[in-house]
């Protein structure tokens, strides 16, 4: 099946850093990755859709030069949380759609996520 | 943007109970589907439904999408602890985007 690994799974960092967090489909090929955050026990909030060779397009609310998102190939994309502070601290995770089956139908598949500590 | 209700939000049962949760919305899905997340982890894809009235099953978990693709249900057989987690249904939409329900917190308790 479709697998999607993100890395790292758990960082912590300093107040004003900036964390690079990775997603790549391992088997398929991705034109779109779509960028969540999850707080504890709620549903996934939609930050950003990635989009290969193309500026990623940012949910309302959402800073893009706070997240910034890059799509570089087929098989990657990367969210980058910049000068991160204690409220950035958070479980973020990355979906893929396969490409191949071009339909609004296609399931989405998920990385493990990454939790984001800022102290 | 289509908005999915989901009930319960939280539901904690005993071992061997049957349960069911429910997602709704007020607008006709495209497609819906069921995924399962548990503690620091990433969704799991459970099913999608397309068809009107359609059923699916997946071992002890019966899917169910009602006749005008309004609604969905979810029903676990004999449940065990191993089911716990967060159940959200989702719908598609243009570019693959989907909208999440705000999920249903399930413990199964040994």
């Amino acid at each position: 099946g479709a697998v999607v690994s993100q890395h790292p799974s758990r960082v912590i960092c300093k107040s004003g850093t900036s964390v690079k967090i990775e997603c790549r489909s391992l088997d398929f090929q991705a034109t779109t990755m779509f960028w969540y955050r999850q707080f504890p026990k709620q549903s996934l909030m939609l930050m950003a859709t990635s989009n290969e060779g193309s500026k990623a397009t940012y949910e309302q609310g959402v800073e893009k030069d706070k997240f910034l998102i890059n799509h570089a190939s087929l098989t990657l994309s990367t969210l980058t949380v910049t000068s991160a502070h204690p409220e950035d601290s958070s479980f973020y995770i990355c979906s893929a759609s396969v490409r191949a089956s071009a339909s609004y139908n296609s399931p989405l598949h998920f990385g493990n996520g990454t939790r984001l500590t800022v102290t | 943007t289509q908005l999915l209700e989901q009930s319960p939000q939280f539901l904690s049962i005993q071992e061997g109970e049957n349960l069911t949760v429910y997602c709704n919305s007020s607008s006709v899905f495209s497609s819906l589907q069921w995924y399962r997340q548990e503690p620091g982890e990433g969704p799991v894809l459970l099913v999608t439904v397309v068809t009107g009235g359609e059923v699916k099953k997946l071992k002890r978990l019966t899917f169910q999408f009602g006749d005008a693709r309004k609604d969905s249900s979810l029903h676990i057989t004999a449940a065990q602890t191993g089911d716990t987690g967060l159940y959200l249904c989702s719908s598609g939409g243009s570019n693959y985007k989907l909208t999440f329900g705000k999920g249903t917190l399930l413990t199964v308790n040994p």
